[in-house]
C-alpha cells in the first residue's frame, strides 16, 4: 500500500539556521508532489507544489526537491524565525489519475530563538 | 480574498445523534474534499466531488454521506455518531488540474 514517510520526531532548529524537512515515500508514483503548513487546530495552508519532472522549487525564504528516483523530497526553510514554527505536511497528488492528495503524517518544527 | 468557509466552528453532540457540516468553496473553484483528522494524525481522505458530482471516496463509513449543491456549498452529513467520530473536520477546494488545496479552518466534532 502507499506509504508516506516524515521525520516522525520534532525538529528543533536554531533561529537564522536552515532547516530541512524530508518526505520519502513508496509504492506511489505522483504526478506533483504539495508542501503544508498546519498550526494546531487550524486547516493545512498550501505553501508548494513540485512536479515530476521539476527538481527545484523556491518560493521566498523556501526551497522544495523533488527527486522521484530516490522517491523523496526534501523541504528547505531558510533564514529560519520562531514565526515558522508549525507542522510540516507533506502531500502526493496523481494528477489525473487520481482526485484525493494524501498526506504523510507531518513533521513538527520548532525554531529557538 | 474569500478562503474556505466552513460552518459550524465547533459542534457537541451525543452518541447516536446526527451532525450536518458545511462547506462554501471559493468561488470558481471545481472540486470539493473532505478531510477527517483525527488528535495527532493526518488528514485523512473522506470524499471529493467534482463539478457537483463525486468523484472519489476514501475512508468514509457508511454511516456519513455528502453532497455538492448546485451553488457549489457542499455538506457532509454524519449519522448514529460514536466517541471515534470526534475529530477536525477540514473541507479544501481546488481547481482540478495541478493545483494547491485550500482548506477551510474546520469543524471540530465533539461527541459526548
Amino acid at each position: 500500500s502507499q506509504k508516506i514517510e516524515q521525520n516522525s520526531e520534532a525538529l528543533n532548529i536554531q533561529e537564522g539556521k536552515t532547516a530541512t524537512l524530508t518526505c520519502n515515500y513508496t509504492n506511489y508514483s505522483p504526478a506533483y508532489l504539495q508542501w503544508y503548513r498546519q498550526d494546531p487546530g487550524r486547516g493545512p495552508v498550501f505553501l508548494l507544489l513540485i512536479r515530476e519532472n521539476e527538481k527545484e522549487k523556491r518560493k521566498e525564504r523556501l526551497k522544495v526537491t523533488f527527486d522521484t528516483t530516490l522517491k523523496q523530497s526534501l523541504f528547505h526553510i531558510t533564514a529560519s524565525q520562531p514565526a515558522d514554527s508549525a507542522t510540516y505536511l507533506c502531500a502526493l497528488d496523481a494528477g489525473d489519475r487520481d482526485d484525493k492528495i494524501i498526506f504523510g503524517k507531518g513533521t513538527r518544527l520548532h525554531i529557538l530563538p | 480574498a474569500a478562503g474556505v468557509i466552513q460552518s459550524p466552528r465547533h459542534l457537541i453532540k451525543e452518541k447516536r445523534e446526527t451532525a450536518t457540516l458545511k462547506c462554501y468553496p471559493i468561488p470558481r473553484h471545481d472540486t470539493v474534499y473532505w478531510y477527517q483528522q483525527g488528535p495527532g494524525q493526518d488528514p485523512q481522505f473522506l470524499i471529493s466531488f467534482y463539478e457537483k458530482m463525486q468523484s472519489d471516496k476514501g475512508s468514509i463509513p457508511d454511516r456519513f454521506s455528502a453532497q455538492q449543491f448546485s451553488d457549489y456549498h457542499s455538506e457532509l452529513n454524519m449519522s448514529s455518531l460514536e466517541l471515534g467520530d470526534s475529530a477536525l473536520y477540514f473541507c479544501a477546494s481546488s481547481l482540478r488540474r495541478g493545483g494547491g488545496y485550500t482548506f477551510g479552518s474546520g469543524t471540530r466534532l465533539t461527541v459526548v
